[in-house]
């Protein structure tokens, strides 16, 4: 079926760093999605994004936390700075018509914050 | 105070019989609940899904039954294959103003013994 790739599985960073998560979507999805799930915690959405913009943020998308999709590449998640809360594992999604029923979730970048 | 709840956390079954998974939500506006199937180190996928509207979904060996009045839902797998263990995520997001934005339970890891 159709695959969304993130890049990479797994990132080690110092607290205060920057981070870049990077996700492959769907090549012919229009609709871009972060979900974070802390160890032992469901997952949880963070943040969806259609058309360069942001149309709905949860409460867990921090002001350090921005989203874009520069010249349709990678749909990128970037924290700025990063704290120890923020270790996780972050799943990015894609969907062809921007509803729960053609969602395609990724396998998930596991971020440490040391 | 998790809107979707998923019992049991673990569930341990012999090969050909039938395991079931329970999950129960809060917000009556929930009317689309899909179940994610994720192995580890892969990204859940959709394994299965019921509107509202209906009472059961079958597919292959996965049976959902669907309980609006109590808000219930379960998943139901036969026979049983040590392939099947997994942990299983049911999820839940209302149909009318539907932005690909799921709300997820905790889980349940499905354990076949051959």
């Amino acid at each position: 079926g159709p695959k969304v790739l993130q890049i990479p599985s797994h990132q080690i960073i110092d607290m205060g760093q920057m981070v870049t998560l990077n996700c492959d979507p769907v090549s012919n999805h229009l609709y871009f999605y972060w979900y974070k799930q802390i160890l032992g915690q469901q997952m949880e959405f963070l943040v969806n994004f259609y058309n360069g913009k942001v149309m709905e943020k949860s409460k867990l998308f921090k002001d350090q936390f921005s989203v874009e999709r520069p010249d349709g590449s990678y749909f990128t998640l970037k924290i700025q700075p990063t704290a120890l809360e923020d270790s996780a594992v972050y799943f990015c999604a894609s969907s062809q018509l921007g509803s729960a029923e053609t969602l395609y979730f990724g396998s998930g970048t596991r971020l440490t914050v040391l | 105070q998790q809107q979707v709840r998923q019992s049991p956390q673990s569930l341990t079954v012999w090969e050909g019989e039938t395991a079931i998974l329970n999950c129960s939500y809060e917000d009556s506006t929930f009317n689309y609940f899909p179940w994610y199937q994720q192995f580890p180190g892969e990204g859940p996928a959709l394994l299965i899904s019921i509107r509202s509207v209906s009472d059961k979904k079958e597919d292959g060996r996965f049976t959902i039954f669907f309980n609006k009045r109590e808000k219930k839902l379960s998943l139901h797998i036969t026979d049983s294959q040590p392939g099947d263990s997994a942990t299983y995520f049911c999820a839940a997001s209302p149909i009318t103003g539907n932005t690909g934005k799921l709300i997820f339970g905790l889980g349940t890891t499905l354990q076949v013994q051959p």
